[in-house]
This record gives C-alpha cells, structure tokens and sequence, in this order.
C-alpha cells in the first residue's frame, strides 16, 4: 500500500525564518513520483514540484527547496526566508510506477508565516 | 491555456437534489480526475478516467455518485440524491501521460454545500 505521512499538521513562523516541511511516505514501487502542492487561502491546489525516484538531487527554486532522500522515504521541503504570502496548506503527495497521476495525499501542513 | 476548468465555483443544494458538477480539462490531456477534499478525510481520489474511459473508480463513495467522460473536453460528477456528508471541494485535474516534468494541474474546485 501506497501511504504518504506529514506529521505535522500546524507550523507557526515569524516572517523571515525558515521552515522545513517533513514528508515521509511509503510505496512497494522501485519507480515513483513525489510531489509537492500548494492551497493557498483561495482554496486552489498550486503545483510546486515533481521529482521521480530516481534523481535523488536535491532541487532549489528561489527561497524553496526540497530534499529528497531515498534511504529515509522522505521528501522534506524547505523555504527560506519565509514571507506572508508563504501562508497556505502544503501537502505531499505520491504516484506510483504507472505514472498516471493517481496521488496519495499526505493530510497537509498548513503554515502560517506572521509578519 | 485557460488550465482545469470546473463549474461552478459554489453549489449549495438541499438534502436530496441531485447535484452536477462539470469539468473542462486542458486541451490534449489524456488523463482526467475527481479528487474531494474534507476535513475529515483530506484529498482523496474519486475515479478517474484515460481516453475518456473510467480506468478505476474504486474510490467512488456510494452508488448515488456516478462520473461520466463523453468526450475528451468535457466530464462531470454527479451526486444523486444529495446529502449533507457530500459537502466537500471536488477538484477535477487533468494530465498528459508521459511527461517528465510536470505536474498534474487542478481545477480551482466546486466548494458543496448540502443542506
């Protein structure tokens, strides 16, 4: 069974510090994909990123990052010098070898970044 | 491209109408899905469909809930009869199968109501 786990269901931040989102999942599968979106207040799913199990690299975009590591199952996520507009739902999600997009949701994080 | 496009934005029906929600997904994606979101349960997959045919709709709720796909542009979700547990956000995303880097876009949701 596929199972993806974020442990953290709230994180209070001050604007300007970082955070990292904890991503843990499972899957029997030797080929899978990772995912990360965004819910902002307005209620849309925003796509961030898409990593498959086989690049192990690490990805950075601007103030975000993400750090993959297969020997953990973890898929964290890191901003950096988080803003307000940081605020929103996070959720990690996991696609099996088909690759045809059907997402185990981890159940969120929701971040609030405070000025 | 316009993306996902789901109608309408808000539905608030009472207890035992029959409820559709539509779903227009980006043009040349092969992929189409139903995703709901609750509080409860969080984002979980509904059914979904490849070259418009229902390829698993082991998540599909009760029978009062049915998907079609008459064609490639075009799906919707139905709830007949209604009740207030199907309050939810239904989200409609689509996908090509295939491509390497690029996520799966989603509508901006159908908020439900049943009353």
């Amino acid at each position: 069974a596929q199972k993806v786990t974020q442990a953290q269901t709230e994180i209070s931040v001050v604007e300007k510090e970082d955070v990292t989102l904890d991503c843990v999942y499972e899957t029997r599968d030797t080929t899978y994909y990772l995912f990360w979106y965004k819910q902002p207040p307005s209620g849309e799913l925003v796509f961030l990123i898409r990593r498959n199990s086989f690049d192990e690299q690490n990805e950075i975009s601007g103030r975000y990052s993400w750090n993959f590591q297969k020997s953990t199952s973890s898929f964290n996520f890191t901003i950096t010098a988080s803003q307000v507009v940081d605020s929103a739902v996070y959720f990690c999600a996991l696609s099996g070898s088909s690759n045809t997009g059907k997402l185990i949701f981890g159940q969120g994080t929701t971040l609030q970044v405070k000025p | 491209d316009a993306g996902v496009i789901q109608s309408p934005r808000h539905e608030v029906t009472e207890m035992g109408q029959e409820v559709t929600l539509r779903c227009k997904p980006i043009s040349g994606h092969d992929y189409l899905f139903w995703y709901r979101q609750t509080m409860m349960r969080g984002l979980e997959l509904l059914i979904y469909f490849n070259n418009n045919v229902p390829i698993d709709d082991s998540g599909m709720p009760e029978d009062r809930f049915s998907a079609k796909m008459p064609n490639a542009s075009f799906s919707t979700l139905k709830i007949q009869p209604s009740e207030p547990r199907d309050s939810a956000v239904y989200f409609c995303a689509s996908s090509l199968a295939g491509e390497a880097n690029y996520g799966y876009t989603f509508g901006s949701g159908t908020r439900l109501t049943v009353v």
